[in-house]
């Protein structure tokens, strides 16, 4: 079983749609956890940290369920923008990332 | 403030070649990693130190890849000699000495071709 498991997509969506992507992890054990988003031929950035009793950023929202291990993100309001590969992030300990393969996110006009 | 800094950003070489690539972190970050990203898919974690130290490197294929940083500052990732398989992305990133809920840093990259 992989570390940091994601649904690949591509997601194809409307503008203006809103758009969940979801992440299950192996380690019970791991600490912290993140959402980058990474443009095509570009390095990862960070999108948002994701908080057990979740948090929202604009039209960002990421929720944490340690007893699953399933964290989310939810997109409001898809923008042309958004179109890039969205990769769930795990710290399992000492600062060590474990990234999963993205899911791929395509906003249509 | 200046970024996470790599070169080359791109190497053509043919297989049983070595090649060399170097990343500059930013300015006071303790911890450094390498990963390896294939098309398509997620980073990979190679190496990881906390100043001149190394935390892990048990996904380092040890035979043909090795690191350094010295001085706890700037580090090289050699890889001798190159096979196809490892044509791909190297991502060199930086982070503060923190719980782990710091945000790591991303240079641009060294695309790799193996021919």
């Amino acid at each position: 079983r992989k570390e940091v498991e994601q649904d690949p997509g591509p997601f194809n969506v409307p503008e203006g749609a809103t758009v969940a992507f979801n992440c299950t992890y192996s380690n019970s054990a791991s600490q912290s956890f993140f959402w980058y988003r990474q443009d095509c031929r570009k390095e990862p950035k960070l999108l948002m940290s994701v908080y057990s009793s979740g948090n929202e950023d604009g039209r960002f929202t990421a929720q944490l369920n340690r007893a699953s291990q399933y964290i989310s993100l939810l997109i409001r309001d898809s923008k042309l923008s958004d179109s890039a590969t969205y990769l769930c992030v795990v710290n399992k300990y000492g600062n060590k990332l474990v990234f999963g393969a993205g899911t791929i996110l395509r906003v249509k006009s | 403030e200046a970024g996470v800094a790599q070169s080359p950003r791109y190497k053509i070489i043919e297989k049983r070649q070595s090649v060399a690539f170097w990343c500059n972190p930013i300015s006071g970050h303790a911890t450094l990693y390498w990963y390896q990203q294939i098309l398509g898919q997620g980073p990979k974690l190679l190496i990881q130190f906390q100043n001149n130290g190394v935390v892990d490197d048990s996904q380092l294929p040890k035979d043909r890849f090795s690191a350094e940083r010295l001085k706890g500052v700037d580090s090289t990732l050699k890889i001798q000699p190159a096979k196809l398989e490892d044509s791909a992305v190297y991502l060199c990133a930086s982070s503060l000495e923190g719980s782990g809920s710091t945000e790591a840093f991303f240079g641009q990259g060294t695309r790799l071709t193996v021919v």
